[in-house]
């Protein structure tokens, strides 16, 4: 158990609408990434956190921002959720050996209506 | 090409037998290796990861990687119907550092 949650679980929003997703984690591990997980295409990386106020773009950016202004919570933010941002997302934090293992929070279950 | 190739399945294994799953990379100079399982509804779990060419066993599983074919494989004895799930392979690239995911191959163990 890495220690990690996701709040909502669940969530069913309309188009246009701005959407925050939380992540928080309790044992201080510097690296924090979202992904998102849709049929035929796996897991696929948003954005990623290196630090407090220290993010970077994943493959698959567009429409999504996040922040980190502190070390524990990591939020994701669809600034006007579209139908095509319906998917599943992943929170995960990189720790152990190799350094870039990933563990995944449980995930947030997101409908664009 | 995707950078990591797996096939989708499903694959069908009667119980107690071998299942082997099959990972293909695009960047030779990948550097580490890794398995995850995840069930229905729930988040990829790690199962184990490799970096050396050979084989690696844990358990019931067993990491193989040939890097000069640029494969990765997990084979599982003695499949139960717990085995039940989809697997993804993942990779580093050699630069920046980053985990890449295949999309998984769905595993049914048949009683």
């Amino acid at each position: 158990d890495a220690g990690i949650t996701q709040s909502p679980r669940h969530k069913v929003t309309e188009t246009g609408t701005p959407v925050t997703l939380r992540c928080h984690q309790t044992e201080n591990h510097r690296y924090m990434y979202w992904y998102r997980q849709d049929p035929g295409h796996g897991l696929r990386l948003i954005h990623y956190s290196y630090g407090v106020k220290d993010t970077d773009k994943g493959e698959v950016s567009d429409g999504y921002s996040v922040s980190r202004s502190k070390t524990e919570d990591f939020l994701l933010t669809l600034e006007s959720a579209t139908s095509s941002q319906t998917s599943v997302y992943f929170c995960a934090i990189s720790a152990g050996q190799p350094q870039e293992t990933q563990y995944f929070g449980p995930g947030t279950r997101l409908l664009v209506l | 090409q995707k950078e990591v190739e797996q096939n989708s399945g499903p694959l069908s294994v009667p119980e107690g037998a071998i299942a082997s799953l099959n990972c293909t990379y695009s960047d030779r100079g990948s550097q580490s290796f890794f398995w995850y399982r995840q069930y229905s509804g729930k988040s990829p779990e790690l199962i184990m990861f490799i970096y050396s060419n050979g084989d690696k066993e844990d358990g019931r599983f067993t990491a193989q990687l040939n890097k000069a074919s640029q494969y990765v494989s997990l084979l599982i004895r003695d499949s139960q119907p717990s085995d039940s799930a989809t697997y993804l392979c993942a990779v580093i690239r050699s630069s920046a550092s980053k985990i890449i995911f295949g999309s998984g191959t769905r595993l049914s163990i048949r009683p």
